[in-house]
This record gives C-alpha cells, structure tokens and sequence, in this order.
C-alpha cells in the first residue's frame, strides 16, 4: 500500500522556539495532505487541509499564523508550530489523499514543548 | 455537520474470542465511513472503508464492519481475535458533499487482548 512518512516521529522543544514537522508521501503523489492534532485520550481533529502549490485551508479555530503549512511539491508538507508553548504539546499526525479515495496516514510527531 | 460517536472506550476480549466495537454515526445523507487501527505511538493504518454498495464490507487483517443505514451503526467485527490485534480503533465518517476526505473521528475503542 501506499507509504506516508513522518518526521520527526518524537520532539521537544523550549517554549517560544519553532518546530517543523515533515510530511511525505512515498510511492505516490498527493497534491492533498491533511494534518490533524491528536490530544491524549481523545480522537483526532483536522486542523487544516493543505494543497500543493495554494495557501492551506485551516479549520475553524485554528490559528494559521501559528501553525504554519506549506505545501511545496507534489510529495511533501510541511508543519511549522511557530513560538510553541506548552500547551501545543500534542501527537500531530498527517495524511495524504491517495489513489481510490483513501487517505494514507503517517506515524505521527510526539511534540513536547517544556 | 457528520459526527461519530464510540460509546466503548476500552474492550478486553480473550485471545481466539469474537470482537465487535461499535461505531454509530450522524449524518443526513450517506456518510463515506471508514475505520482505522493505531498501534502505540503509530499513525493509522487503513483496516477498511464503506462507500456503497454491499454493506458488508470485508477488510485486512480479517476485520469485516456492516453498515446499517436504520441504525446509523458500522460495527466493526472478527470472528477470532489475535494478541497482535490489542491497538486503539478508530471510525470515522466522511462527508461526500464536503470532500470525504476530510474525516471525522470517533474518540476511539482501546482494545486489550487477555491470554
């Protein structure tokens, strides 16, 4: 099946500094990602929708200045917590819209920030 | 707007016993319904998906789920559980008017495998 990975699997970081997590699709190409923030014990909530080559769409309540998207080729995105603070510690996860309708899930970035 | 609702948040089932988690849904149309498996520490692997058609849907891994459009429920189901299997299950829904891609969760169903 298809392959989506993502880096860094784990991270920590000072609080106020920046952390950018990779996403890429492997064997295929995906002009759509999707990433999602996952808290402890609860489900996963899309924060945005990102798109090759265009601005990413965010969800509502989701502040685009801090979480920072980009999209530059057809295999990979990128997501930038900007000036992180504890409480943006998190399990971020991200997925590429693949063939047949199905989105491909990568193994997810442990994001502690102390 | 589509919801999913996992109303068990642990299972405890016996190795070789038969599993069923449930997934209920809300949605004013057919929803795209999918569910998916995260191992500790991992991202979610695809176990299967519903579009139409059959509503018995077969996946990997030998997980099957049958979608019941009177109740809104895509139970998910083994005949025959694996300790391999003990890992958090998610379903979710897709809205196709939305672009189905944009999933909706459940909080998912932790399962735990005794002996």
């Amino acid at each position: 099946g298809a392959v989506v990975s993502q880096h860094p699997s784990r991270v920590i970081c000072k609080s106020g500094t920046s952390v950018k997590i990779e996403c890429r699709s492997l064997d295929f190409q995906a002009t759509t990602m999707f990433w999602y923030r996952q808290f402890p014990k609860q489900s996963l909530m899309l924060m945005a929708t990102s798109n090759e080559g265009s601005k990413a769409t965010y969800e509502q309540g989701v502040e685009k200045d801090k979480f920072l998207i980009n999209h530059a080729s057809l295999t990979l995105s990128t997501l930038t917590v900007t000036s992180a603070h504890p409480e943006d510690s998190s399990f971020y996860i991200c997925s590429a819209l693949g063939g047949q309708g199905s989105a491909f899930f990568g193994q997810g970035t442990r994001l502690t920030v102390v | 707007a589509q919801s999913v609702t996992q109303p068990d948040i642990h299972i405890t089932v016996s190795e070789g016993a038969s599993l069923e988690l449930r997934c209920n849904y809300s949605y004013g149309a057919t929803p795209y319904l999918f569910w998916y498996v995260q191992s500790p520490g991992q991202g979610l692997q695809l176990l299967l998906k519903y579009f139409s058609g059959d509503t018995l849907v077969q996946g990997i891994k030998g997980f099957e789920a049958e979608f019941k459009r009177s109740q809104s429920s895509f139970n998910l189901r083994k005949p025959s559980v694996h300790w391999s299997d003990a890992a958090e299950y998610f379903c979710a829904v897709g809205a196709p008017r939305t672009g189905f891609q944009k999933l909706v969760f459940g909080t998912g169903t932790r399962l735990l495998v005794s002996p």
